[in-house]
């Protein structure tokens, strides 16, 4: 089955305390992309990949980073998470940029 | 602030009438732009999609319209059901390599 699988799905942790989420798609797509989603701001992206080793800032970059070292895998990592960083985070790949996207079921982060 | 946006933040819809949700983006250089619907608790999933060479687009009871004269994006969902109702988003890449969300619009069905 084609799928974009994010781990984890709720994650509550602390201030200052690194955390990696995990997103991993099985359809050999070359875009990828994380999203945070906040009540009433729709959806911003944060960073994209367009193909292995290559990776870009979207809208809202400030306090993550990312990585494309395998086609399949892009990880969004909070080198030290701040409250403002509390949203729901999607991740998603397409074939290329003007192909339809699919996302993962997201995963909810609070950070207190 | 977002480019892409909607006129209407909530749509209430009579089951069985026709529902259009509008999206005014204002880069001209945009050249491509998909629907999305947002169930509660899921992620955003594909609707339909246009580039910018075309006017409208058919989809399974979906229509897109792209109007690039005064940048307006369209989503016509004729015969609304129940399953419809979500929270759908315009998106638009600006023939760079981002992709812009609107705000989105909440479809609410009422029986």
């Amino acid at each position: 089955e084609a799928q974009v699988t994010q781990n984890p799905r709720y994650l509550i942790t602390v201030t200052g305390k690194k955390l990696t989420v995990t997103c991993s798609q099985n359809m050999n797509h070359e875009y990828m992309s994380w999203y945070r989603q906040d009540p009433g701001l729709g959806l911003r992206q944060i960073y994209y990949s367009m193909n292995v080793e290559v990776t870009d800032k979207g809208d809202v970059p400030e306090g993550y980073k990312v990585s494309r070292k395998e086609k399949r895998n892009f990880p969004l990592i909070l080198e030290s998470p701040s409250p403002n960083q509390t949203s729901l985070y999607f991740c998603a790949s397409s074939l290329n940029r003007v192909s339809e996207a699919f996302f993962g079921q997201g995963t909810r982060l609070t950070v207190v | 602030g977002e480019s892409v946006g909607l006129h209407l933040p909530t749509l209430s819809v009579q089951e069985g009438d026709n529902s259009i949700i509008n999206c005014a983006y204002s880069n001209s250089a945009s050249d491509y732009f998909i629907w999305y619907k947002q169930e509660s608790g899921k992620g955003p999933q594909f609707i339909i999609d246009i580039r910018s060479n075309m006017d409208k687009r058919q989809g399974q009871r979906v229509t897109v319209l792209l109007n690039k004269t005064v940048k307006h994006l369209s989503l016509q969902i004729a015969a609304t059901q129940p399953g419809d109702s979500a929270v759908y988003f315009c998106a638009e890449n600006r023939g760079e390599d981002k992709i812009i969300f609107g705000k989105g619009t909440r479809l609410h069905i009422l029986p």
